[in-house]
């Protein structure tokens, strides 16, 4: 069981917009720590999609954006290509544990 | 262009022991906090362990604190992780992945990641 909860999946279209959610609570999310956003390719090592809740690394495409309220964060991507079909985690700190918490991981499919 | 090269992954017993390295280039190693993320097969990520920029602070998951010591040579600019006592659980890909904030004494995001070193733990 994660510390932070997503949906193991969604689905949408092409060129359509999905959300992909993240619940925390007050030792992590809900404590104003920044919520992370990785995609990971099968195969392929974790890449870095969105960082400090709404920033987005060189290279990221704007179709990608991030945003964060009380004890939970968002993922959305707009205009959904073949190439978004991955998981994705959301990361963030937490002061219980003191360490990192991941999400569990949300199956994005393009139908 | 920042590079992570991980290894020292393979196939031991429950019990024993192994040493992981992270060799990183293309960016001044010791001014980045470092830590250590596992993927057990077929499931998600969790982080195992990370390390200050200066290698005077380090933190641990519960799941692996006691048995494994993460450590740093910011003269070789290497990354390692010593796991003792391994049990079957600890099966996974490690990947090492370098802090994006610069000398943070604590772990923040990872916006660079090595390819992953596979750890299978099995008699």
């Amino acid at each position: 069981q994660s510390v932070l909860t997503q949906p193991p999946s969604v689905s949408g279209a092409p060129g359509q917009r999905v959300t992909i959610s993240c619940t925390g609570s007050s030792s992590n999310i809900g404590a104003n720590y920044d919520v992370h956003w990785y995609q990971q390719l099968p195969g392929t090592a974790p890449k870095l999609l969105i960082y400090g809740n709404n920033n987005r690394p060189s290279g990221v495409p704007d179709r990608y954006s991030g945003s964060k309220s009380g004890t939970s964060a968002s993922l959305a991507i707009t205009g959904l290509q073949a190439e978004d079909e991955a998981d994705y985690y959301c990361q963030s700190y937490d002061s219980s544990l003191s360490g990192v918490v991941f999400g569990g991981g949300t199956k994005l499919t393009v139908l | 262009e920042v590079q992570l090269l991980d290894s020292g992954g393979g196939l031991v017993q429950p019990g024993e022991s192994l040493r992981l390295s992270c060799a990183a280039s293309g960016f001044t190693f010791s001014n980045y906090a470092m830590c250590w993320v596992r993927q057990a097969p077929g499931k998600g990520l969790e982080w195992v362990s990370a390390i200050s920029y200066s290698g005077a602070s380090t933190y641990y998951a519960d799941s692996v604190k006691g048995r494994f010591t993460i450590s740093r040579d910011n003269s070789k600019n290497t990354l390692y992780l010593q796991m003792n006592s391994l049990r079957a659980e600890d099966t996974a890909v490690y990947y090492c992945a370098k802090d994006g904030t610069y000398r943070s004494s604590w772990p923040n995001y990872f916006d660079y990641w090595a390819q992953g070193t596979l750890v299978t733990v099995s008699s």
